[in-house]
């Protein structure tokens, strides 16, 4: 079975550019995470989804991050307009609750803002 | 405070060495623990989860105190393979909200 999908796995984008982050999770789970990680920070959650419906961003750093779930198989993140300090790994992650919460990672997106 | 909060290391290690790993977490109505892995460069995947029994697999150990809020990792006869770093994990509030410690890395050296 295929993992989590995400694309691109690198983006180098210059400060103010619209940056669009995908991510498909494995087929028939039901929750979906977006993370950050950073050297100083870690690894941040910022935003997970239950049946594609939004359940807590409380983690999005600020309005000028967005996330969306139109469907079961596809998450966007999208940072509007992008700044240096957004450079970061995005990961993507689901879960299907009833394994446990075990929750399975993609590759990750190596974002860089100039 | 940080809600998970684990000893960042390094932890340089010879092989064949047994190594200890702890983590505590602040709230009392976390519901599930885990154990992740992280290569360099890479996602994290998970090593094994936590239970109050304590449960085993092969070579690693996982702990749970809930009293104290501790959760330990212990890693018998170290092998090479096992130099990466170790991600401490909670779930709160109904499995979804998921806090990682900063991790610990590990060295296992010949």
């Amino acid at each position: 079975d295929a993992g989590v999908i995400q694309s691109p796995r690198h983006e180098v984008t210059e400060m103010g550019q619209e940056v669009t982050l995908r991510c498909k999770p494995i087929s028939g789970h039901n929750s979906l995470f977006w993370y950050r990680q950073t050297m100083m920070r870690g690894l941040e959650l910022l935003i997970y989804f239950n049946n594609n419906v939004p359940i807590d961003d409380s983690g999005m750093p600020e309005d000028r991050f967005s996330a969306k779930m139109p469907n079961a198989s596809f998450s966007t993140l999208k940072i509007q307009p992008s700044e240096p300090r957004d450079s970061a790994v995005y990961f993507c992650a689901s879960s299907l609750v009833q394994e446990g919460e075990t929750q399975y990672f993609g590759p990750g997106t190596r974002l860089l803002v100039l | 405070r940080k809600e998970v909060e684990q000893d960042p290391g390094p932890f340089n290690v010879p092989e064949g060495a047994t190594v200890a790993f702890n983590c505590t977490y602040s709230n009392s109505a976390s519901q599930s623990f885990f154990w992740y892995r992280q290569d360099c460069r890479k996602e994290p995947k998970l090593l094994m989860s936590v239970y109050s029994s304590g449960n085993e697999d092969g070579r690693f150990t996982a702990q749970l105190n809930r009293a104290s809020q501790y959760i330990s990792l212990l890693i018998r006869d170290s092998k090479l393979s096992d130099s990466a770093t170790y991600l401490c994990v909670v779930l709160n509030t109904g499995g979804f909200k998921t806090i990682f410690g900063a991790g610990t890395r590990l060295f296992v050296k010949a």
